[in-house]
Formats: C-alpha cells, structure tokens, sequence
C-alpha cells in the first residue's frame, strides 16, 4: 500500500533558527502534498496545498514566507518553518493525495507526524 | 463560519456499547466523507470512507451518510477500551483540488 515517510518524527529548537520537515512517498508518485497544523486538543487545519513543479497555495491566514514549501520532486516534499517562534510549536503533519488503485487509504496518505517544539 | 462540525464531546460509553459519533457539513457539494481515528500524538487512521447515501459497514464500524440533510455518522459496536481516541470526521472540498477538510473531533472514552 501507499506509504508516506515523515521526518523528524519530533525535533526541538531555539527560537529563530529554521527547521526542515520532509515527506517521501516510497511507493508511489505524489503529484499532490497537503500540509496540516496540529495545535494541541485541536483538529488538523490545511495550511497549505503543494503540487510537483509549482508553488504551494496557501491558506488564509498562513504566511508563506514563514512556512516554507518545497515540491520540486514527485517522492519529496518539505515544509521549512523559518525563524522559529514557540508559538510554532505544533503538530505538523502531510498527506499525499493517493493514485487511483491504492484503494486502502482511499485518496490521502498521511505521513507519521512531527512534533515541532520552539524553545 | 466551520465547514465541518462535530460534537466535541467529551463521549464515554461502557466496555461493549455502541458508541455514536455525528458530523455535519456545509459544503452541498463535497462528494467524499471520511472518519479517521487519532491516538494522542499520532497521525490520524483511516476508519471508514462514504460516498453513496446510505450505510456503510465494516466489521464493528457502519458509516451512515445523508447528503440531503449534509450529515455523516459514525457507529461503533461492541465498543472496546482501544476504540478510545480522537475520531475526526473529515470531508473532501469541492472543485479540483479536493483538499480534506477536519472537523474538531469528539474524544472517545471506552470504560472498561
């Protein structure tokens, strides 16, 4: 079946650095990546939308030039928040959209998650 | 204005009852409707996947989706103590992108 691989599954940093979060799929082409947002006791909000080749959509609300997302590949995309601040911290999660055929997840492969905390 | 809602809960039910969960949506024009079930700290499962009015069951599990009255629901049989979670009620947007749209989830407590 489809499988997205997310790392760092956790990672902590200082405020102001960068930090990169990447998802593969391993087995299958992944023309379609979404980002989501986890705040604690909350539900996943769609940060942004990114195809293979071409700039992400982003969501009202969410400042592309802080979050940062790269899908120059059909098996990699990443999410670099820039200029970290612990109001970052969060939950952060993706979610290849599925090729027809891979009828287990039916459309939307999530990757394991990352847990962003800013110091 | 949310385009998913759902009962926040918190819902407990006893070790073997049906546990119901509802969700309404908004957009008269998705056309998927999906339950996923989030431990704390993990990425969210999938549960069960509608899109024909009606029922949908799989093994403890039925879905019941009703387009006209925009309502999907959950039923969880026989439930058990590790059917406690977050279960999110997830619905795809109309128009080519078809992004998943989340509702809030309702925690579920299963006591033994």
């Amino acid at each position: 079946g489809a499988v997205v691989s997310q790392h760092p599954s956790w990672v902590i940093c200082k405020s102001g650095t960068s930090v990169k979060i990447e998802c593969r799929s391993l087995d299958f082409q992944a023309t379609t990546m979404f980002w989501y947002r986890q705040f604690p006791k909350q539900s996943l909000m769609l940060m942004a939308t990114s195809n293979e080749g071409s700039k992400a959509t982003y969501e009202q609300g969410v400042e592309k030039d802080k979050f940062l997302i790269n899908h120059a590949s059909l098996t990699l995309s990443t999410l670099t928040v820039t200029s970290a601040h612990p109001e970052d911290s969060s939950f952060y999660i993706c979610s290849a959209r599925t090729p027809p055929g891979q009828h287990k997840n039916y459309g939307y492969t999530f990757g394991s998650g990352t847990r962003l905390t800013v110091v | 204005q949310k385009e998913v809602e759902q009962n926040s809960g918190p819902l407990s039910v006893p070790e073997g009852a049906i546990a119901s969960l509802n969700c309404t949506y908004s957009d008269r024009g998705s056309q998927s409707f999906f339950w996923y079930r989030q431990y704390s700290g993990k990425s969210p499962e999938l549960i069960m996947f509608i899109y024909s009015n009606g029922d949908k069951e799989d093994g403890r599990f039925t879905a019941q989706l009703n387009k006209a009255s925009q309502y999907v629901s959950l039923l969880i049989r026989d439930s058990q103590p590790s059917d406690s979670a977050t279960y999110l009620c997830a619905v795809t947007t109309s128009g080519s992108a078809r992004q998943l749209t989340f509702g809030s989830g309702t925690q579920l407590t299963v006591l033994p």
